[in-house]
């Protein structure tokens, strides 16, 4: 059974647009929800996660938002550039699981100049 | 940062050939895992310890065995190839202390024919 689902499996965006990646989860117990950037020949790399008591985290062009009582978030790539071409995975885990990580099935973001 | 190595980066083999995919790192961190990568697919747990002489199955079954002799070495061992097995296979390791962020090996991508 999947934990964790994410969509969609592709997106194309052009340069200066906005990139956003869903993930859904059902099991309350997760509280840590990270995202991985994984560039071809790369292994993933954390991108920035958040935890449910804020709704909002941002980095520089990245944000997640989360809603707890839909158990949804959301990766927003703001003025997206080519380099963000990358897969993007978000994930979820919990104290409760002894911390393993729970995959969404990625996104293959494509930045078109 | 990332101070995690994995060898080799491409395998081809023949069925029934012993292999060993090999994974070091040099953070002295306790907690090491073995996940499977698929294209579109979740990346799976196969494998992972939470320090030496310590290792536990993960989600997916696997025919995969791993030894933790030594707390920077996290080796995957086959015994006998099968084209099922083909896959990437990366290692990760994470801070004990402070759990949430993965460190992900470049990966290895194996071929069985």
């Amino acid at each position: 059974q999947q934990q964790v689902k994410q969509s969609p499996q592709s997106l194309i965006v052009q340069k200066g647009g906005i990139s956003i990646i869903n993930c859904a989860y059902e099991n309350t117990a997760f509280d840590y929800f990270p995202w991985y950037q994984q560039f071809p020949g790369k292994g993933p790399a954390l991108l920035i996660a958040i935890r449910p008591d804020v709704s909002e985290k941002k980095e520089g062009r990245f944000t997640i938002s989360f809603n707890k009582s839909a158990k949804q978030f959301s990766l927003h790539i703001m003025d997206s550039q080519p380099g963000d071409s990358a897969t993007y995975f978000c994930a979820a885990s919990s104290i409760t699981y002894g911390n393993q990580f729970y995959f969404g099935t990625g996104t293959s973001l494509t930045v078109i100049p | 940062e990332a101070d995690i190595y994995q060898t080799p980066r491409y395998l081809v083999i023949g069925t029934g050939k012993k292999i060993t995919l090999e994974c070091s790192q040099t953070m002295g961190h306790d907690k090491m895992y073995w996940y499977q990568q698929d294209p579109g697919m979740e990346l799976h747990l196969i494998h992972y310890s939470y320090g030496v002489n310590s290792t536990e199955k993960g989600d997916l079954s696997s025919e995969s065995t791993v030894s933790r002799i030594r707390t920077e070495h996290f080796p995957l061992t086959l015994e006998s190839a099968r084209p099922s097995h083909t896959s990437q296979y990366l290692c990760a390791s994470s801070d004990a202390d402070y759990n949430e962020k993965l460190f992900f090996g470049s990966g290895t991508q194996l071929s069985v024919l």
